[in-house]
């Protein structure tokens, strides 16, 4: 049921903004773009969403394409603690559920 | 800040036995999840409660139920465990207003590590 698709994996050197894309062309018009992550194994945490403007708070900032068919994550300055599994994620509509897909691993190295 | 809390942190249960995995939610949020994450695997949703009635169902097996109560705390009740029930079980909780909102993001805790043997 995964409605979005992201590269496997990444590497970002430390220091450096980390980009991450989504693509989501089958997204609907109320439908929000979600960005959480997982480090190793503790619960995902929540990142960054947004509609169709974009977004930016402490941690990130969140890049919706006009047509909405894709976004961008960036994480202005990866530290070795931004090394995570990052999910985009489409909600669907009815009733809030999340579904993951299969993430991109990011690898930030010294 | 106040966060998702689940209990235990880890269990080890023996084939065929139950289990009983607990969650509670932010305060003042209404709707919990269930999700599963198997080795290497991403989170696959189980079941939801808002407002202690179940709103939505994914790929929950029979042998589980689940129910929230008038405290909107949720228990995840597991029974006739086989060896792939280990998992990590994720427990996340969001905020609605009068109607379904949907855009309140979900927030996780961090799970309870099952080990059947």
């Amino acid at each position: 049921d995964a409605k979005t698709t992201q590269p496997p994996s990444m590497d970002c050197a430390e220091g450096r903004a980390a980009n991450l894309p989504c693509n989501h062309s089958t997204i609907s018009g109320n439908e929000y773009v979600y960005w959480y992550r997982q480090i190793h194994s503790q619960g995902p945490q929540y990142i960054i969403h947004g509609l169709k403007n974009n977004e930016t708070n402490e941690m990130a900032s969140l890049i919706i394409t006009e047509d909405r068919k894709s976004s961008t994550l960036i994480l202005p300055h990866a530290t070795l603690r931004d090394t995570a599994v990052y999910y985009c994620i489409v909600r669907v509509l009815t009733r809030g559920k999340f579904y993951f897909g299969s993430g991109t691993k990011l690898n930030v190295k010294p | 800040a106040a966060g998702v809390i689940q209990s235990p942190r880890h269990l080890i249960k023996e084939k065929r036995e139950t289990a009983t995995l607990k969650c509670y939610p932010i305060p003042r949020h209404d709707t919990v999840y269930w999700y599963q994450q198997g080795p290497g695997q991403d989170p696959q949703f189980l079941i939801s409660f808002y407002e202690k009635m179940q709103s939505d169902k994914g790929s929950i097996p029979d042998r589980f139920s689940a129910q929230q109560f008038s405290d909107y705390h949720s228990e995840l009740n597991m029974s006739s465990l086989e060896l792939g029930d280990s998992a990590l079980y994720f427990c996340a909780s969001s905020s609605s207003t009068m109607t379904f909102t949907y855009n309140s993001p979900l927030h996780f805790g961090n799970g309870t590590r099952l080990t059947v043997t």
